[in-house]
């Protein structure tokens, strides 16, 4: 079984200022990894995926995260925040290869940006 | 650009009464899912759907819970007896076929169910 671990529940910060949003997760298999971000009344949305290949992976809108197998982290970056960035953000994994395996998803983190 | 939409946005009942939750997934695609949020909990998996049928459901969708496609575009989320634990964000979600294994849903905005 997989699970997800999104360690702040809610992360304020400034405009222009970076942001780090930590995931780490567990799995006695390899797995896919995904960020998805819920802005206020509406749907989740896939940020960004790491399937294979390079570590790090770019999103939309700025954002990037790195896979890091080793810390089994996932963590979502990005080096300028706008108000507009202000939304829940969820880390989500897969297991490989796993048919109809559904997601699991962490609690979700908010991302507040102060002007 | 084609969407998940889901009715009703915020639902209220009473202990022990129906609800049903609707869905309409994007036309193309084959998997539907339902996830549910209690509030500031994890998003958690209910169920997932294809070729009319549950592939997959968890330990949360017990028999107080059912799902049905009845005309090809809506895709519904019964319950038939709600309790208090019952309050949550109910997010239904579909897929491509091709994209099962790789984790791109689709979702709605949610329905959120509350309980009294």
């Amino acid at each position: 079984a997989q699970s997800v671990t999104q360690l702040d529940s809610q992360v304020p910060v400034f405009e222009e200022a970076p942001v780090e949003l930590r995931c780490n997760y567990s799995s006695s298999v390899s797995v896919y990894l995904f960020w998805y971000v819920q802005y206020p009344n509406q749907g989740l949305q896939l940020l960004l995926k790491y399937l294979s290949g390079s570590t790090l992976v770019k999103g939309i809108n700025g954002f990037e995260a790195e896979f890091n197998k080793s810390q089994t982290s996932f963590h979502l970056r990005k080096p300028s925040v706008h108000i507009s960035d202000t939304a829940e953000y969820f880390c989500a994994v897969s297991p490989r290869n796993s048919g109809n395996t559904p997601l699991v998803f962490g609690k979700g983190t908010r991302l507040s940006v102060i002007a | 650009e084609p969407e998940v939409t889901q009715t009703p946005s915020h639902q209220v009942t009473q202990m022990g009464q129906e609800v049903i939750l609707r869905c309409v997934p994007i036309s193309n695609h084959l998997y539907f899912y339902w996830y549910r949020q209690i509030l500031g909990q994890k998003v958690e998996f209910l169920v997932s759907f294809y070729n009319n049928e549950i592939s997959e459901k968890s330990e949360i969708f017990d028999d107080q819970f059912s799902v049905e496609r009845p005309d090809g575009s809506n895709f519904t989320l019964k319950i038939r007896s709600t309790k208090l634990e019952d309050s949550a964000m109910y997010f239904c979600a579909s897929s491509e076929r091709l994209a099962v294994n790789t984790g791109e849903l689709f979702f709605g905005e949610g329905s959120r169910l509350t309980v009294l």
